[in-house]
């Protein structure tokens, strides 16, 4: 079993759509856990980080559910701006040790 | 801002060349990795280091090296390049656990061609 599994995709959904992803992850003792967006033959960069009680920024919203292990990404009203790669990361290894998910490609459309 | 700086955007390289592959960060972060990036594989982790001269294999370390004399330094070694390492390698820094944002930056990435 991978680390961290996300769906690949691709979510193809109208401007204004609401698109949640789900990424899964097996370790227990993971400790903190991120989402990234990689625009095509770019690097990633950092969307948000996610907190267990949940958190929000603008038309993103993070979940943790470390009982299932599992981590969520829910974007609102969604915008041409938003089709990319996001990646979900897990830090593991006593802490040090980032490890990515294969991404979730999405496309948002007119 | 946080700066991580890769040394080649593209590099072309003949198999069984020794290639070298530097990345430097600006922000004093204890933590540096060498990931590579295919398709329909994602990022894989190939080595870190969390110290000066400490380094642990990732996930897919065969082939490679790394060394880390400087804090601010991470090179990557491919001993004798392969046509199975053409890829885009990223670099990224991050502060040490325990620390207030533990969030990783990347370098822009360098595409490696071996023919």
């Amino acid at each position: 079993r991978k680390e961290v599994e996300q769906d690949p995709g691709p979510f193809n959904v109208p401007e204004g759509a609401t698109v949640a992803f789900n990424c899964t992850y097996s370790n227990s003792a993971s400790q903190s856990f991120f989402w990234y967006r990689q625009d095509c033959r770019k690097e990633p960069k950092l969307l948000m980080s996610v907190y267990s009680s949940g958190n929000e920024d603008g038309r993103f919203t993070a979940q943790l559910n470390r009982a299932s292990q599992y981590i969520s990404l829910l974007i609102r009203d969604s915008k041409l701006s938003d089709s990319a790669t996001y990646l979900c990361v897990v830090l593991t290894g006593g802490g040090n040790k980032l490890t990515f998910g294969t991404g979730t490609q999405l496309k948002v459309e007119l | 801002d946080v700066k991580v700086t890769q040394s080649s955007r593209y590099l072309v390289k003949r198999t069984g060349e020794k290639v070298f592959l530097e990345c430097v960060q600006d922000m004093d972060h204890e933590n540096m990795f060498w990931y590579r990036q295919d398709p329909g594989l994602g990022l894989r982790l190939i080595y870190f280091s969390y110290d000066v001269k400490m380094k642990e294999k990732g996930d897919i370390p065969e082939g490679y090296s790394v060394s880390r004399e400087k804090k601010e330094r991470f090179s990557l070694i491919l001993e004798s390049a392969s046509t199975n390492q053409t890829s885009m390698y990223l670099c990224a820094s991050s502060a040490p656990r325990g620390s207030k944002n533990t969030e990783a930056f990347f370098g822009q990435g360098t595409r490696l061609t071996v023919v």
